[in-house]
């Protein structure tokens, strides 16, 4: 079966621009999550959907920050204006819904965002 | 909210040996707790998962061990091989997949 697919794989921009991120989750997932990794640290969780309703958007900062899955399948994130610490991989997982019994998460390669 | 911590944050040991890498969390109510291995440059990948109801897992050379009234887990890799280099994550998950919170990781370094 196909992965989580992410696109674009690498973006560079200066502070204050605008940058959307898109991922395409594994057929049949019904949650996706966003994580922003910087270097050296572990995948901190931006947003969580489960379908296309959110379900943990906590650790969003949602004054830059926006996230959708209008339709419950493929998602944007979307960063404006960014700044020099957004600078990180932006991962995209997506797993079965709780309840399905495999809760693994499959990750998408990131988009490694470069904020200059 | 949740609060995952690990140790060691690096980790070297001779090939052969055993690895091992522990990982304390704050919130009892996390029931399921996963172990992704992440290569350079890589994406993260589910190595081994253990939920509540067990104390032990065990998957060829690696292996988890769970401690719910401590709150602590650990990742046991044993005959370790140079391929094992790499960052380990634990995590913690409630039971309806929300409050999912990765610890800070571990970089092991298998020496030949």
């Amino acid at each position: 079966e196909a992965g989580v697919a992410q696109s674009p794989r690498y973006k560079i921009i200066e502070k204050r621009q605008s940058v959307a991120f898109w991922c395409n989750p594994i057929s049949g997932h019904a949650t996706l999550y966003w994580y922003q990794q910087i270097l050296g640290q572990g995948p901190k969780l931006l947003i969580q959907f489960q379908n296309n309703g959110v379900v943990d958007d906590s650790q969003l900062p949602k004054d830059r920050f926006s996230a959708e899955r209008l339709k419950g399948v493929d998602s944007t994130l979307k960063i404006q204006p960014a700044k020099l610490e957004d600078s990180a991989v932006y991962l995209c997982a997506s797993s079965l819904l709780p309840g399905q019994g495999v809760r693994e998460q499959f990750f998408g390669p990131g988009t490694r965002l470069t904020v200059l | 909210g949740e609060n995952v911590e690990q140790h060691p944050s690096t980790l070297s040991v001779q090939e052969g040996d055993s690895a091992v890498i522990k990982c304390t969390y704050s919130d009892s109510a996390s029931n399921y707790f996963p172990w992704y291995k992440q290569e350079l440059g890589k994406r993260p990948q589910l190595i081994i998962d253990i939920r509540s109801n067990v104390g032990e897992k065990k998957d060829q050379r690696i292996a988890v061990t769970l401690n719910k009234t401590a709150k602590h887990f650990s990742l046991h890799i044993t005959e370790t091989q140079p391929e094992d280099s790499a960052v380990y994550f634990c995590a913690a998950m409630e039971n309806y997949g929300q409050n999912f919170v990765f610890g800070p990781g571990t970089r092991l370094s298998v020496l030949p």
